[in-house]
């Protein structure tokens, strides 16, 4: 069955480092798309990046890269120079891809960054 | 561009209400997604709708039904509400394209508190 792993429920990192947020997937399906998304306490959730299964070079956007391991099934997220501003919920999701626009969330990570 | 809204964005129910929640996509978004977000159960999928049609459904009863209407609009509602309903209601569109790739976007939610 398709399921996301989260294992951090909580993270603190130190404004301007960098932090890794972990994400493991499991699936049967060999082609799937892996999405990060942020939600603020405001609730609303904002798209980060996108992986898909096909991909042969790791995406990134910005401050976000996505760390993907296909073999051991994780994704985890980098977020360098870490800002006030990313303190929030981070969920990991996935879609297969006969599952039409069905996400799969993770239980999501709290960042929360220091000054 | 705007982005997905939903309305209305606070809502107070008695158990055994009915109600109605309203999701407008970003314009040229054809499909529609439900998800349920409770501090138990995290984030869940409700259904998805596509050209006025129910194309996946989560598991949820019956009484969580939705439709979509020919301008992409779509409407869920939740018929005898009880107090586990209380959660926030998110809706999501993409652009519906062949490729994994295609990011869903959400809207900022619907806070539905049931008493």
């Amino acid at each position: 069955a398709q399921k996301i792993t989260q294992t951090q429920p909580g993270m603190f990192v130190q404004e301007k480092e960098a932090v890794t947020l972990d994400c493991t997937y499991d699936t049967s399906d060999p082609s799937y798309g892996l999405f990060w998304y942020k939600q603020p306490s405001s609730g609303e959730m904002i798209f980060l990046i996108y992986q898909g299964s096909y991909d042969q070079q790791n995406a990134t956007e910005g401050r976000y890269s996505l760390n993907f391991q296909k073999a051991r099934k994780s994704a985890n997220l980098v977020i360098s120079a870490s800002q006030l501003g990313d303190s929030a919920m981070y969920f990991c999701a996935m879609r297969e891809r006969n599952q039409g626009g069905k996400l799969i969330f993770g239980q999501g990570t709290e960042l929360s960054v220091k000054p | 561009k705007a982005g997905v809204t939903q309305t209305p964005r606070y809502l107070i129910k008695t158990r055994g209400q009915q109600v109605t929640l309203s999701c407008s996509p970003i314009s040229g978004h054809r499909s529609v997604s439900w998800y349920q977000q409770t501090p138990g159960q995290g984030l869940q999928f409700l259904f998805e709708y596509f050209s006025e049609t129910q194309r996946n459904k989560g598991n949820f009863p019956g009484r969580f039904s939705g439709r979509q209407f020919s301008n992409s609009r779509s409407e869920m509602n939740v018929s005898t509400l009880e107090l586990g309903d209380s959660a926030l209601y998110l809706c999501a569109s993409r652009r519906e394209t062949s490729g994994l790739t295609d990011t869903q976007y959400f809207g900022p939610g619907t806070r539905l508190t049931v008493l």
